[in-house]
């Protein structure tokens, strides 16, 4: 089966400082991952998408997030936070065999402090 | 081009009525998911649609609630006798395929649901 952790439901970091959302996974095949954002009272959108190419993928924004097979992980990082980037973050999963689903974590918030 | 688009985007209701909400995926997506969403939560999902395949039903909650899908494109989801507890934002979302595929959900605005 498969699942999905996202380590601190709550993040906080000062504008400019570095922003790390971390997503661990659990899968017996590669899967695919991605990350969605979801500012305040919208809907979500994606970031980014990892499909087996490139282990570093960079997405809008200036987020990027790198796929590490051997840790099982695929964290979230932007060098410089911005105001604007205060939001809910969601990594998910979709298994590469079968599956119906996509697999969300169960969410990131993160604050930016002026 | 036109995404996915939710009604209604605001319902109250009272408790025990039924509700209807509906969902127009993009077209020619031929995956349709149905999320619930609770204050502070994560994504909760409810059922799954692809293609003319038998829908995914494994995560509604109870029997109170059920989906369809006509026309592999509009979906409703019902709720019938609804419960406080029912109250959220009711997620649908839509891609080009389903679970165990590169290609990524797009999302509606969501319909949120009150039962007072």
């Amino acid at each position: 089966a498969q699942s999905v952790t996202q380590l601190g439901s709550h993040v906080s970091v000062s504008e400019g400082a570095l922003v790390l959302l971390r997503c661990n996974y659990s899968s017996s095949v590669p899967p695919y991952l991605f990350w969605y954002v979801q500012y305040p009272n919208q809907g979500l959108q994606l970031l980014l998408k990892y499909t087996s190419a490139a282990t570093l993928v960079k997405g809008i924004n200036g987020f990027e997030a790198e796929f590490k097979k051997s840790e099982t992980s695929f964290h979230l990082t932007k060098p410089s936070a911005h105001m604007s980037d205060a939001a809910e973050y969601f990594c998910a999963v979709s298994e590469t065999n079968t599956g119906n689903q996509f697999y969300f974590g169960t969410g990131t918030s993160l604050t930016v402090i002026p | 081009g036109a995404g996915v688009s939710q009604s209604p985007s605001n319902k109250v209701t009272e408790k025990g009525k039924d509700v209807e909400l509906r969902c127009d995926p993009i077209s020619g997506h031929t995956a349709l998911y149905w999320y619930r969403q609770s204050l502070g939560q994560g994504l909760e999902f409810l059922i799954y649609f692809q293609g003319n395949s038998a829908p995914d039903k494994s995560g509604l909650p109870s029997d109170r609630f059920s989906a369809e899908r006509t026309g592999g494109s509009v979906s409703t989801l019902t709720i019938q006798r609804t419960q406080q507890e029912d109250s959220a934002v009711y997620l649908c979302a839509s891609s080009h395929r389903g679970g165990g595929s590169s290609y990524e959900q797009y999302f509606g605005p969501g319909t949120r649901l009150t039962v007072t």
